[in-house]
């Protein structure tokens, strides 16, 4: 497995602002992809962190609510824009340390809430 | 004692019990399924996996069974310990034109009485 880091563990933030979540591996990674976790429920993708390239949004998710950077091979960052108290979650990066074996290991996450 | 219930399924067993947590998923394309553990506060933590040329494949405790007939995933804990409590998630993945892509379940919340 690799280690997977994640900043802010946790924050509290109003509405309108804006925050950015950091995830740092400890080794390179091919794939890298974000999830929402809404209080009580499963996690949903949503997105693709594609190093050298835009990120693949999945359906419902658009690049101007939740952009995202991946400069490199061990680091991504998504910012949730313009905040509403529907962003409250869990937001957890994950990674693919084998493109064969497609398993994700995934961060400890960062608890937002947005009052 | 087997999963039960609406939306999020509960399963309450004694210390030492073997628990079955069970998962339907929705893609005949998918072809590799993870079971996830997520304890209170802390991100998922991989458990096992199994790919679709597989019905059935053990590790530590744990046993993951794969019904391709009629898209059943049930994962089975062993000797079942306090520290088994948490949410099991089950995953697939559809590979194809989703490589990489993971659709969760509901998951299922596990509680271990001593």
């Amino acid at each position: 497995s690799a280690v997977i880091s994640q900043k802010p563990s946790r924050d509290i933030c109003q509405r309108g602002t804006s925050l950015t979540i950091q995830c740092q591996v400890d080794s390179q990674v091919t794939m890298m992809f974000w999830y929402r976790q809404q209080p009580g429920q499963s996690l949903t993708l949503i997105a693709t962190a594609n190093q050298g390239s835009e990120a693949t949004y999945e359906s419902g998710f658009v690049i101007d609510k939740f952009p995202i950077s991946r400069p490199n091979l061990t680091f991504s960052t998504l910012t949730v824009s313009n905040m509403s108290p529907e962003d409250s979650s869990i937001y957890l990066c994950s990674v693919e340390l084998d493109r064969v074996l497609d398993t994700q290991y995934f961060g400890p996450g960062t608890r937002l809430t947005v009052l | 004692g087997e999963s039960v219930g609406l939306h999020l399924p509960t399963l309450s067993v004694q210390e030492g019990d073997n628990s079955i947590i069970n998962c339907a998923y929705s893609n005949s394309a998918s072809d590799y399924f993870i079971w996830y553990k997520q304890e209170s506060g802390k991100g998922p933590q991989f458990i096992i996996d199994i790919r679709s040329n597989m019905d059935k494949r053990q590790g530590q405790r744990v046993t993951v069974l794969l019904n391709k007939t009629v898209k059943h995933l049930s994962l089975q804990i062993a000797a079942t310990q306090p520290g088994d409590s948490a949410v099991y998630f089950c995953a697939e993945n559809t590979g194809g034109t989703s490589y990489g892509k993971l659709t969760f379940g509901q998951g299922t919340i596990l509680t271990v009485h001593p």
